[in-house]
C-alpha cells in the first residue's frame, strides 16, 4: 500500500472556478502535511503546509486536514491559467524527517 | 538569499561512465535530501542527511549509487557505473529542523 495516494488526474477546471485536489495517507501517526506545485520541467515549489486539523488559508489557497479520515486537500479559489501544474502532496510521518510524496495531480485551468 | 544550488543542470553520459551530481543546500539548513523523479515512479527519496550524517539510505537503489556530505554546504551523489535506467531528474532539497523542504532546480541525467 502506498504511503500517500493522489488522484493523478488530469483535472480540468474553467478559469475562475474552484479546483479541489485530494490526498489520503496511510500512517495515522503522520504529523505534518505539505502541498507542492510543480510546473513542467521545474522543481517542486512549496505552497502550503498544515499541521492541525481544520482549514488553513493563504490567499487563494486553502489546505484542509482531517486526521481522523487521514485526508488532506487543497482548494484553489478563482483558478487562473497560471495555476496549471502538477500538485504534489507530501506527508511527514513523524518517525524521522523524510517526506513521503504522492505521485501528483495534474491540474489544467482552461481560459 | 540563494536557494538550493545543483550542478550540473543537464548531464548526458554513456552507459558505464561515472556520474557525479552536486548540491549546495541553503545556508543554515541541517537536513539535506536527494530525490529521483521519473514519470513512472514519481518522486522517490534516495537518501537524507542530518548535520552531514547519513540517516536513511534505504531508497538508494543499488550499490552503484553513493552519496556523501563532507561538510554543511556540499553534498554529492555518485553513480558508478551508470546505466540507461538511471536516466531521471535528480533533485536535492534542504530543510531546517526537518520541516518544509526547499528544492533545487534539479539535474536532468540522460544515460545513453
Amino acid at each position: 500500500q502506498k504511503e500517500v495516494e493522489q488522484n493523478s488526474g488530469p483535472l480540468s477546471v474553467p478559469e475562475g472556478a474552484i479546483a479541489s485536489l485530494n490526498c489520503t495517507y496511510s500512517d495515522r501517526g503522520s504529523q505534518s502535511f505539505f502541498w507542492y506545485r510543480q510546473y513542467s520541467g521545474k522543481s517542486p515549489e512549496l505552497i502550503m503546509f498544515i499541521y492541525s486539523n481544520g482549514d488553513k488559508e493563504d490567499g487563494r489557497f486553502t489546505a484542509q486536514l482531517n486526521k481522523a479520515s487521514q485526508y488532506v486537500s487543497l482548494l484553489i479559489r478563482d483558478s487562473q491559467p497560471s495555476d496549471s501544474a502538477t500538485y504534489l502532496c507530501a506527508v511527514n510521518p513523524g518517525t524521522g524527517n523524510q517526506f513521503y510524496f504522492g505521485t501528483g495531480t495534474s491540474l489544467t485551468v482552461i481560459p | 538569499d540563494a536557494g538550493v544550488i545543483q550542478s550540473p543542470r543537464h548531464e548526458v553520459t554513456e552507459m558505464g561512465q561515472e556520474v557525479t551530481l552536486r548540491c549546495k543546500p541553503i545556508s543554515g539548513h541541517d537536513y539535506l535530501f536527494w530525490y529521483r523523479q521519473t514519470m513512472m515512479r514519481g518522486l522517490e527519496l534516495l537518501i537524507y542527511f542530518n548535520n552531514n550524517v547519513p540517516i536513511d539510505d534505504s531508497g538508494m537503489p543499488e550499490d552503484r549509487f553513493s552519496a556523501k556530505m563532507p561538510n554543511a554546504s556540499f553534498s554529492t551523489l555518485k553513480i558508478q557505473p551508470s546505466e540507461p535506467r538511471d536516466s531521471a531528474v535528480y533533485f536535492c532539497a534542504s530543510s531546517f529542523g526537518g520541516n518544509e523542504q526547499f528544492f533545487g532546480p534539479g539535474t536532468r541525467l540522460t544515460v545513453l
